[in-house]
Order: C-alpha cells, then structure tokens, then sequence
C-alpha cells in the first residue's frame, strides 16, 4: 500500500522561529510537491522537485525553501514563521511515468503561526 | 495557464439523492482529468481519471465524463450515502508537465 507521511499533523510556532515539515514517501517516486490549503482557495503549489537535490518554484514560494537529499524526503522550510503563514501544508508524489500521473497525498500539517 | 473552476460549495443533500458537481477548465493541449476527494481529517485521494475526451472515469459509484468540447468534467453520483461527506477537488495535469492545478474545492456535506 503506498505511503506518504508528514512529520507533524499539528505544529504551532512562534513568528521568526525558522519551521521544518518532513515529508517521506515509500513509492520510489520521482516527483514531490509541497501545497497550502487555504479555504476558498483551495490547493496552491509552493515548491515540487523531480529528483534529488532538483527544485522548482511553484505558483506561491515566496517566503519559504525545499530540500530534497534523498529520493524518499523532500523538506520545507520556513525561514522565519510569519502569520500569513498559517495554513494547513500537503505533501504529495506521484511517478514521473506518461501513464501514472495520479498523486499520493500524506494526511496535511495544520502549522499555526502566533 | 491552466485553470479549474469549480461549482462553490458547501452542497447540503438527503441521502439517496442525486449528486452533480460542476467543473470547467481551461488548459492547453489535452489534459488529463481528476477528481480527488479529502475527507475529514486526511489528505486527497484519487477518486477517479479519465485520460482523453469522451473517456469516463468511474469509481465506489462516482462517474465524470471528459467533454473536450464544452471543456467540462463534472462528477456525479445517483444516490449519496453519509459516508461520502467531504471534500472534492477537480483537478487537470496537461501533458509533458509535471504539476497539476487544482479546483478550489467543494464541500459536500449528505445528511441522513
């Protein structure tokens, strides 16, 4: 059965204090994504990467980096927290192949920011 | 760019009634077609695809037919059950990317 976990489910924080979410993903995939949540606006994308230690920016990535070391983790981080950034944080992968485009989402990090 | 609008929610139903969410989008190429759905307290699953026009995606009695020419892909059920309360996103994936763009989402909420 494939798997997407998150580090955290809930994690509140202080604003400036620097935030790392965990993503880890036993599928083999090549991609992974990092979204936001918000109501009414539903999945906007801040970061994915395609293969380890390659990025690419999303529609939203202002204020915020990714890693990715290993095939099987990608990272965000939030440099210095703000309250903006409050938010519920999705990570997903999916298969670089032409015919397995569907994506795998872990279970969301609701971060709160005070 | 690609967009997905979908119809706003939240969508209050009785059980066993019939269920149709709208979605239209707009994309270069053919895209491919989703409907994901998230209930309480999870993240998005897959709920069905369709790959090219006139194709029909169906899944736990879910069904959405790709319409290239009104650029439509609205997912409908003939009788809801309680447990298919949640939310659900229309999606589109265009061919040679990597990203998907996602609807805002449409909260279904079934009632007994």
């Amino acid at each position: 059965d494939v798997k997407v976990t998150q580090s955290s489910r809930y994690l509140v924080k202080r604003t400036g204090e620097k935030v790392f979410l965990e993503c880890v993903q036993d599928m083999d995939h090549e991609n992974m994504f990092w979204y936001r949540q918000d109501p009414g606006l539903g999945l906007r994308l801040i970061y994915f990467s395609y293969d380890v230690k390659m990025k690419e920016k999303g529609d939203i990535p202002e204020g915020y980096s990714v890693s990715r070391e290993k095939k099987e983790r990608f990272s965000l981080i939030l440099e210095s927290a703000s309250t903006n950034q409050t938010s519920m944080y999705l990570c997903a992968s999916q298969s670089q192949g032409a015919m397995t485009d569907t994506q795998y989402f872990g279970p969301g990090t609701r971060l709160t920011v005070l | 760019g690609d967009s997905v609008t979908q119809m706003e929610g939240p969508v209050t139903l009785s059980e066993e009634a019939f269920l149709t969410i709208n979605c239209t989008y707009t994309a270069t190429g053919y895209p491919s077609l989703f409907w994901y759905v998230q209930y309480p307290g999870e993240g998005l699953q897959l709920l069905l695809k369709a790959t090219k026009a006139d194709d029909k995606g169906s899944n736990k009695g879910f069904e959405a037919t790709y319409r290239k020419e009104t650029t439509s892909f609205h997912l409908e059920k003939g009788s809801v059950q309680v447990s298919d309360s949640a939310v659900y996103f229309c999606a589109l994936k265009s061919r040679g990317y990597q990203k998907v763009t996602f609807g805002t989402g449409t909260k279904l909420q079934v009632i007994p």
